[in-house]
């Protein structure tokens, strides 16, 4: 059965503050990583994605941090919107080039009050 | 055109009877794949299918049986479900099962077993 007591981490910010949500991932051999956005009632969509042989990655008011040494992801939103309250998960690839296992972390709840 | 397109987007059904879910894309992807994703959890990887072959199967019961007619179609075969199974069943598509290839999601069909 499910497990009870079990939450989402969340993450509450005003209109315009910038968010950071971390991740963290356990294999050394993941090599691509994603950032997902889920609304409400909605499947995942694509927002940043990273390789492991770069640092840091930039997109339209998102930026990906990947810190391999302690095998640690940030996303971070600038200027956040209320239409960015969603559920953000993070995903990687583990097996290397040769395998499709899209694997998502636990998930975090970011909710933006006007 | 960059959607995944599930149907039906809802489904009830009885642990006696049989459904399927089909998937749709027409993006020329060539990997396709089956998660589950329970409420406030993470979605689950189910099934990978790479150029219309099964590649990846985690472990999935056999009352759940997906097909790939073709490089476009992808259905998942229901029969003899439990009321655990109720879940969030997302379809997903990506350029290959390669590394640095983002997977598009459907919307999901919410199953509901009675």
């Amino acid at each position: 059965g499910e497990s009870v007591g079990l939450h989402l981490p969340t993450l509450s910010v005003q209109e315009g503050d910038n968010s950071i949500i971390n991740c963290a991932y356990s294999n050394s051999a993941s090599d691509y990583f994603i950032w997902y956005k889920q609304e409400s009632g909605k499947g995942p969509q694509f927002i940043i994605d990273i390789r492991s042989n770069m640092d840091k990655r930039q997109g339209q008011r998102v930026t990906v941090l990947l810190n391999k040494t302690v095998k640690h992801l940030s996303l971070q939103i600038a200027a956040t919107q209320p239409g960015d309250s969603a559920v953000y998960f993070c995903a990687e690839i583990i097996g290397g080039t040769s395998y499709g296992k899209l694997t998502f972390g636990q998930g975090t709840i970011l909710t933006v009050h006007p | 055109d960059t959607e995944v397109t599930q149907t039906p987007k809802h489904l009830v059904m009885g642990m006696t009877n049989k459904k399927s879910l089909k998937c749709e894309q027409h993006m020329g992807h060539r990997a396709m794949y089956w998660y589950k994703q329970k409420a406030k959890k993470p979605p689950e990887l189910m099934f990978v299918y790479s150029y219309e072959k099964l590649s990846i199967n985690e472990s999935v019961p056999s009352r759940f049986s997906p097909e790939c007619p073709n490089s476009s179609l992808l259905n998942l075969h229901l029969h003899a479900l439990q009321p655990e199974d109720s879940a969030l069943y997302l379809c997903a598509s990506s350029r290959n099962t390669g590394g640095g290839t983002e997977a598009f999601f459907g919307q999901g069909t919410r199953l509901t077993v009675v």
